[in-house]
């Protein structure tokens, strides 16, 4: 059965750096994207970004180009997704997501969420 | 800025169909099958619905079904239950020029 569990929730000054991590369990870790997918506060979805966790290679929304990494460790089948220069606005819950495999963008596993919260 | 539009909000009784639609361009929409949705209910993650416009992944009702005509895909809830009361998202592929995922801004279905 795929999982996907994702790192406790987070309090950070603005200014800050956050990390979250999300382990994938139950499948091919390599053979499957990972996005990244956050939702403000009574707001929509907005999509962050992807990665290959067989590569490496990433894609971003062009609004986080430059402040947000994608990475991976595939010795621990994790993805790790870090923003940094945190702003009020980043306020969100940060989910991680698995492409399925033959169909770009559809996401059939979804992380229970990561509670990120800025504040002072 | 949400690119793909929906409408904010969708109600229906019991048993009723009802229709989501979900706008967008020649550079997503119009252009690739890969359309998505996908189903959220209050504090919980997202679940995908149907992928590519109608395809429904084990486990999801038949009362759910997709389609697409041009730039506009829809979703259609048939037999509306209220577990169905939901807040729902389309998702559509695009290259910009790497692959890209685009959302709708949401609609929230009220069953009366």
């Amino acid at each position: 059965q795929v999982h996907l569990v994702q790192s406790g929730a987070e309090m950070k000054p603005p200014g800050a750096s956050v990390k979250v991590s999300c382990k994938a369990s139950g499948y091919t870790f390599t053979g499957y994207f990972i996005h990244w997918v956050r939702q403000a506060p009574g707001q929509g979805l907005e999509w962050m970004g992807w990665i290959n966790p067989k590569t490496g290679g990433t894609n971003s929304a062009q609004k986080f180009q430059g402040r947000v990494t994608v990475t991976k460790d595939t010795s621990i089948n994790t993805v790790y997704m870090e923003i940094k220069r945190l702003a009020s606005d980043d306020t969100a819950i940060y989910y991680c997501a698995r492409e399925l495999p033959t169909t770009p963008n559809s996401l059939d596993s979804w992380g229970q969420g990561t509670l990120v919260t800025v504040s002072s | 800025q949400s690119v793909l539009t929906q409408p904010a909000s969708v109600s229906g009784s019991p048993g009723q169909s009802i229709t989501i639609s979900c706008t967008g361009t020649d550079s997503d929409i119009a252009h690739y099958r890969f359309v998505s949705w996908y189903q959220q209910h209050p504090d919980t993650a997202p679940k995908l619905l149907l992928y590519e416009v109608s395809h429904r992944p084990s486990g999801v009702s038949d009362r759910f079904s997709g389609s697409k005509s041009g730039n506009t895909a829809s979703l259609t809830i048939s037999g509306l239950q209220a577990e169905d009361e939901a807040d729902y998202y389309c998702a559509s592929y695009t290259k910009t020029p790497l692959s890209t995922l685009i959302l709708g801004g949401g609609t929230k279905v009220t069953v009366l």
